[in-house]
């Protein structure tokens, strides 16, 4: 059965860091979205990606992070100098049909 | 704004059924999609209403009520591996904008 895979599963960085989150999403679908939970909280919801372009962010979304879709494959997630506060678990997803399938994560911790 | 409440904590015995309500405060209004979430683990798609009604998928049911701003997961004979959190969320209808809920932990015990 066809899934989200992420990578990395952990990444650890230094504050003020770039890091970037790797995403691939299910091949056939068409909307990808970008969520963040830290720890004990609930989902919350970054940005959501259609047709090469972002379709709706929040407010958490800010000049800080941006998405690219660089090939027919790969959905990236990239915060440009991390903050302590960015430390989460980090959901890429993607949508096709009714359904919403969610990858396993990526779990950032900044230092 | 937006606002969806579950509650927070339910505990259940195996075997049992088990109701887990969601209510939403919403500006608008496209699907209300139901997930289960194991500690440490990504949420794991459910259900999904956008109309009114009960849709069952095998020992797991979803009902929506629109006018009421409610729906209801339905667990059907508990087994100990359905001890997870389960979380409600909106999507708007304007973008894809998924607002979720805080979830509620239920604990199946034996």
């Amino acid at each position: 059965e066809p899934e989200v895979t992420q990578t990395p599963s952990h990444q650890v960085t230094q504050m003020g860091q770039e890091v970037i989150l790797r995403c691939v999403p299910i091949s056939n679908h068409l909307y990808f979205y970008w969520y963040r939970q830290i720890l004990g909280q609930k989902v919350e919801f970054l940005v959501s990606f259609y047709n090469n372009e972002i379709s709706e962010k929040s407010e958490i979304f800010d000049d800080q992070f941006s998405v690219e879709r660089p090939d027919g494959s790969n959905f990236t997630l990239k915060i440009r100098s991390t903050k302590l506060e960015d430390s989460a678990m980090y959901f890429c997803a993607s949508q096709g049909g009714t359904g919403q399938f969610f990858g396993p994560g990526t779990r950032l911790t900044v230092l | 704004g937006q606002n969806i409440d579950q509650p927070t904590e339910m505990t259940a015995t195996e075997g049992a059924i088990v109701q887990i309500n969601c209510t939403y405060q919403t500006s608008g209004f496209n699907g209300l999609f139901w997930y289960q979430q194991h500690a440490g683990e990504a949420p794991t798609f459910l259900s999904y209403n956008v109309l009114d009604g009960l849709e069952e998928k095998g020992r797991f049911s979803s009902f929506l009520s629109r006018s009421k701003g409610y729906s209801y997961l339905l667990l059907k004979e508990l087994q100990m591996k359905d001890s997870a959190s389960y979380l409600c969320a909106v999507r708007d209808p304007y973008g894809q904008n998924f607002v979720f809920g805080p979830g509620t932990r239920l604990s199946v015990l034996p």
